[in-house]
């Protein structure tokens, strides 16, 4: 069984639409990381957190420690949201990556 | 400028040939990474350094090697390349410390490699 686990693989929605992508960890961790990949391009660091929630812009990302779950949630999507976002998480010092979900905003 | 700048960008290569892919960073971090990434697939951990002295083999350091020139500095090269090292390749920092177990990430934009 994968130490981290995204849900869904593969998203497509409408413009407008509230998005949830979940990860779910099986292991200890000190932190959550969000990233961001756009088609062909470099990956970008939306969220690191440990516990709670954090908002920037339309992005919102929860981590729920004794469930062992993240959600990234964003609101009023937009086409340019379109990318893979990744979860990483720190455990033992070390990086653990999920496989990433691909999400696709319809104009 | 960019925080992690990687070269050459793109580079297309043939089967038994020598590549060097470089990584530099205006970070000032330790931590430095490098990952390959395959179409459909996860980024998967070639080699990690901690700072100059300290260079670790991630999951699949099989068939490349690195060095860590300076604490800006990290390059990953392919002794002899072969097809299947066809891929994405990021470089990556951290300011992970002990203190914080956790540090933010930094990538390069990514070095896309052919070999044919």
């Amino acid at each position: 069984k994968n130490e981290v686990e995204q849900s869904p693989q593969n998203l497509t929605a409408q413009e407008g639409e509230f998005i949830t992508i979940n990860c779910s960890y099986s292991v200890g961790i000190s932190a959550l990381h969000w990233l961001q990949q756009h088609p062909g391009g470099g990956i970008v660091s939306l969220f690191m957190l440990s516990s709670g929630k954090k908002k920037h812009g339309r992005l919102i990302a929860t981590i729920n420690i004794q469930e062992k779950h993240s959600s990234l949630h964003i609101t009023a999507s937009h086409p340019r949201d379109s990318a893979v976002y990744i979860c990483a998480l720190y455990s033992n010092y070390q990086l653990i990556w999920g496989a990433g979900t691909k999400l696709i905003i319809k104009p | 400028d960019a925080d992690v700048t990687q070269t050459p960008r793109n580079r297309i290569t043939k089967t038994g040939k020598r590549i060097m892919l470089e990584c530099s960073q205006t970070k000032g971090h330790d931590r430095m990474y490098w990952y390959r990434q395959d179409p459909g697939l996860g980024l998967r951990l070639i080699y990690y350094s901690f700072d100059v002295k300290d260079i670790n083999k991630g999951e699949i350091s099989d068939g490349y090697s690195v060095s860590r020139q300076a604490q800006a500095k990290f390059s990953l090269s392919l002794e002899s390349a072969i097809p299947n090292q066809t891929a994405l390749y990021f470089c990556a920092t951290s300011d992970w410390t002990f203190s914080k177990n956790t540090g933010e990430l930094f990538f390069g934009e990514g070095s896309r490699l052919t070999v044919l």
